[in-house]
């Protein structure tokens, strides 16, 4: 089965750039999608197709993909950008694997 | 505006069964795949069923197959999860989500409902 790993947590001083990064085999050769869950709210999409902003989401927001490693990288932190990003991928034995989540504080 | 509503969500005992409902608005339904998606108290987000536009595929993760059965109804812009042999594991927050193709395969998630909580518990 395909398996996507995710830091545990990260933490980001006001205004500064934090990087979350989502790691799977071989993982460029899949879509890979980013979510945010802030707390006790359900999920919104913030990248889909590895690159590709959501609706609403800032250009500080950005996503890339190569190799086994996709990231989600965000600018100028604030404090509304704390919360629980996962990223997902859609594998052929798998279905659909979410990474365990990283807890992001803004801080 | 997309809206979707979870409903359903109850205590139960294991063993038991439960039928989870989605009511969908603010878009053409039967254009688009579904999922539910469930996440455990504390815990990360698991994939659970997809349905395609029309029923006609359905697909399920490992941990429900044989136990949870989805099911759309277009005309009534409906979702449901039909969840039997409840164990203590299957306790969560189940959310419906809208594919963002009708196929489910190469999409994302792109609109989730707020959840409705099963818990399963004698």
């Amino acid at each position: 089965s395909y398996e996507v790993t995710q830091p545990f947590s990260v933490s980001v001083a006001l205004g500064q750039t934090a990087t979350i990064t989502c790691g799977g085999y071989n993982i460029e050769s899949k879509h890979v999608h980013w979510y945010l869950q802030k707390a006790g709210q359900a999920p919104t999409l913030v990248i889909y197709r590895d690159t590709i902003r959501a609706s609403g989401i800032p250009e500080r927001f950005t996503g890339s993909n190569s190799g086994n490693m996709a990231t989600l990288t965000f600018s100028g932190a604030q404090a509304g950008d704390d919360g629980d990003y996962y990223c997902q991928v859609w594998d052929s034995t798998t279905a659909w694997v979410f990474g365990g989540g990283t807890r992001v504080t803004v801080l | 505006e997309v809206q979707l509503v979870e409903s359903g969500g109850v205590v139960i005992q294991p063993g038991g069964s439960l039928r989870l409902s989605c009511a969908a608005s603010g878009f053409t339904f039967d254009d688009y795949a579904m999922h539910w998606v469930r996440q455990a108290p504390g815990k990360g987000l698991e994939w659970v069923s997809l349905i395609h536009w029309d029923g006609g595929i359905t697909n399920y993760a490992d941990s429900v197959k044989g136990r949870f059965t989805i099911s759309r109804d277009n005309s009534k812009d409906s979702l449901y999860l039909q969840m039997n042999s409840l164990s203590s594991d299957d306790t969560a927050m189940y959310f419906c989500a809208r594919d963002s193709t009708a196929g489910g395969t190469l999409g994302h998630f792109d609109h989730w409902g707020l959840g409705t909580l099963v818990t399963v518990s004698s």
